[in-house]
């Protein structure tokens, strides 16, 4: 069964200390995999789309990394304005028609 | 108007009502898809389209009834929902299904008293 686990669940930093999000999956064949970032009462934000393992894309403080069986969400010296629940989905070969989505991790960034 | 809007943002209803929820995207996109977001839970795609055309029903319950007029233009009506039917719905677009980069609205929470 094609399944995305993400963890942790929740994450408290202090701001400037770096760490990562993790998402592993188990899917049958791997047609991309989504990193989104959710506010409270918001829809999800598009970050970033790693189509093949060893692909990396960055965006600010945020670096995505792929391998063949999980992602890390890399936040470098992260600010308060971070904080938000980081979704993660991957789309597999089976059924490219939807998205199979992880429960999220809330992290908050304390100043 | 940008990328994906969604109107009422919030909607109380009882459960003999029939509302409707409407879904715009300005990002030349051809797939829409309705979500149920709930507390601790994944997100759960409910209807897909592409084209206009209907191809994806997730076992959704037919208190929920989806139109989708053109590519840009997305509805979701309700009518005798259930209390558990209270969740935050999103709508979201992608330029096709194969490009399945997702954009989503900001939702509309819905309380079903």
């Amino acid at each position: 069964e094609d399944q995305v686990t993400q963890s942790p669940e929740a994450l408290r930093l202090q701001e400037g200390e770096s760490s990562s999000l993790n998402c592993s999956y188990t899917v049958s064949g791997l047609r991309g995999l989504f990193w989104y970032r959710q506010d409270p009462g918001k829809g999800p934000e598009f970050l970033f789309t790693l189509y093949s393992a060893g692909e990396e894309k960055e965006k600010e403080r945020l670096k995505a990394t792929l391998t063949k069986k999980e992602s890390f969400l890399h936040i470098t010296a992260p600010k308060p304005e971070d904080s938000a629940t980081y979704l993660c989905a991957v789309q597999a070969g089976s059924n490219n028609r939807k998205l199979i989505w992880g429960l999220g991790t809330s992290l908050a960034v304390n100043p | 108007e940008t990328g994906v809007t969604q109107t009422p943002r919030h909607l109380v209803m009882g459960m003999t009502n029939k509302k409707s929820l409407k879904c715009e995207q300005h990002l030349g996109h051809n797939a829409m898809y309705w979500y149920k977001q709930s507390a601790k839970k994944p997100l759960e795609l409910m209807f897909v389209y592409n084209f206009k055309e209907q191809t994806e029903n997730n076992s959704v319950p037919s208190r929920f009834s989806p139109e989708c007029p053109n590519s840009s233009h997305l509805f979701l009506h309700l009518h005798t929902l259930q209390p558990e039917d209270s969740a935050l719905y999103l709508c979201a677009s992608s330029p096709g299904l194969a490009n399945n980069e997702q954009f989503f609205g900001p939702g509309t929470r819905l309380t079903v008293l």
